[in-house]
Parts: structure tokens; sequence; C-alpha cells
């Protein structure tokens, strides 16, 4: 079975220009998660969609990030544009069940590893 | 205050011995997930095991156990027969009920470093 696919694995980019990852998730999972990891602040969840609803973005850190859910297995993360403090992992998770309580585990992409110079 | 708590920055275990990872948990909420994920220096986040709140039993999921102990709201991970790839780091993760932020929300630790030493 395929898991969530992300891309690129890496991407080294300079300050002031846009960056895109791009995420698939698992077939019929209906939330999607984009996560940040980096040693400071660990794993901080930035935006969380529904059934291709974004329901909560208060995490996006400001107005340079934006994320987009166009249909149920596509999901794009985008930065315009870039500063070197956005260098970290950010990881893609998907899950079955919405807003609500599930047991439901998320399950992450292999994370796109961002370096802004 | 922390809603996860993993005391333990890092560990070794000898090659087949087993070994225990802490995790205690804050939350006032009735009904909560517990999740345990691992992150191989590879970097790819992988879901170990999760227990609910309200299961009579602790989970198993081959050589993961979940030694779960509502009163003292700890979930400690076992890894039984410690193998060079359990290597990696280890991270508990709550999901609550009833949560004011949302209960999609996975709350992570900061994780155990683990190290098997052959």
């Amino acid at each position: 079975d395929a898991g969530v696919i992300q891309s690129p694995r890496h991407e080294v980019t300079e300050m002031g220009q846009e960056v895109t990852l791009r995420c698939k998730p698992i077939s019929g999972h209906n939330s999607l998660f984009w996560y940040r990891q980096t040693m400071m602040r660990g794993l901080e969840l930035l935006i969380y969609f529904n059934n291709n609803v974004p329901i909560d973005d208060s995490g996006m850190p400001e107005d340079r990030f934006s994320a987009k859910m166009p249909n149920a297995s596509f999901s794009t993360l985008k930065i315009q544009p870039s500063e070197p403090r956005d260098s970290a992992v950010y990881f893609c998770a998907s899950s079955h069940g919405g807003p609500y309580y599930s047991n439901q585990p998320q399950h992450f992409g292999d994370g796109t590893r961002l370096s802004i110079l | 205050a922390q809603k996860i708590t993993q005391t333990q920055p890092g560990m070794f275990v000898q090659e087949k011995e087993a070994v225990t990872l802490d995790c205690t948990y804050d939350t006032s909420d009735p009904s909560y997930g517990l999740f345990w994920y691992k992150q191989p220096s590879s970097g790819e986040m992988i879901f170990l095991i999760y227990q609910g709140s309200y299961d009579q039993q602790n989970a198993t999921e081959g050589r993961y156990s979940l030694n779960f102990q509502k009163a003292r709201k700890s979930a400690n991970l076992v890894i039984s027969a410690s193998q060079l790839g359990d290597s990696a780091m280890y991270f508990c993760a709550m999901r609550e009920a009833y949560s004011g932020a949302g209960s999609y929300q996975l709350t992570f630790g900061k994780g155990t470093k683990l190290s098997v030493i052959p």
C-alpha cells in the first residue's frame, strides 16, 4: 500500500525564492496535516484540512505561508518569499476521521528537508 | 505545563535486551489517545502503537507494547529484544477528545533518542 508521498525530499534555495512542497495523502484518508520540525521547536502543526477544507491554519507562521488542497489526493504548502528561518523538515500526514476525536493514527510522509540560504 | 513529557533525552540498550521509554502526559479530558512514533536517522516518522484511554488492556504490536498506567498518567513504550534497527528517535504523542485547540491535534513530546549497542 502506498503511504503518504511528499516531494521533493530535499530542497535548497536562496532567500526570497518561492518554495512549493507537495503531498499526496493515502487514498481514502480524509484528513491532511502539514507539520514543521526543527531542533528548537520540535514538531509543530501548521495547518489541518478535513475533506479538502482548511479547518485550522492557526499554526501557519505568517502570510508568507499558504496551503491548498484542490482535491482529495493532492496538497501544496507554499512559502513566498522564503527566508533562512524557514529552514526545517516539513512533513505531510494523513488519517481517517474528522475534526472530532478519532483513534486513527496520522501517517506521515518521508518529509521535505528545506534549506534556505 | 507540558502536555507530554519524555524525561530521557537519550538511552542506550544492548542488542536483544528489552528497553522502556518513558512518557507521562497531562490532560483533564476523560477521553484521549496516546501514540508512539519512531523517527530513524533517515527522517521519516513511523507510527508504532496506539492506546485509548478507555482501553482495558495494554496495547501490543509485535515487539512493541505500551505500559499504560492511567492513574499515574504514564504510557511507557516497551521494546522487547532490541535490534540494531531500533536505533532512532521515539516520540510520544497525545490526542484529546475535547481539547479546545481541536481534537484532531496531536501533541508531541520532545522525544528520546535510543541507541542499540551490538
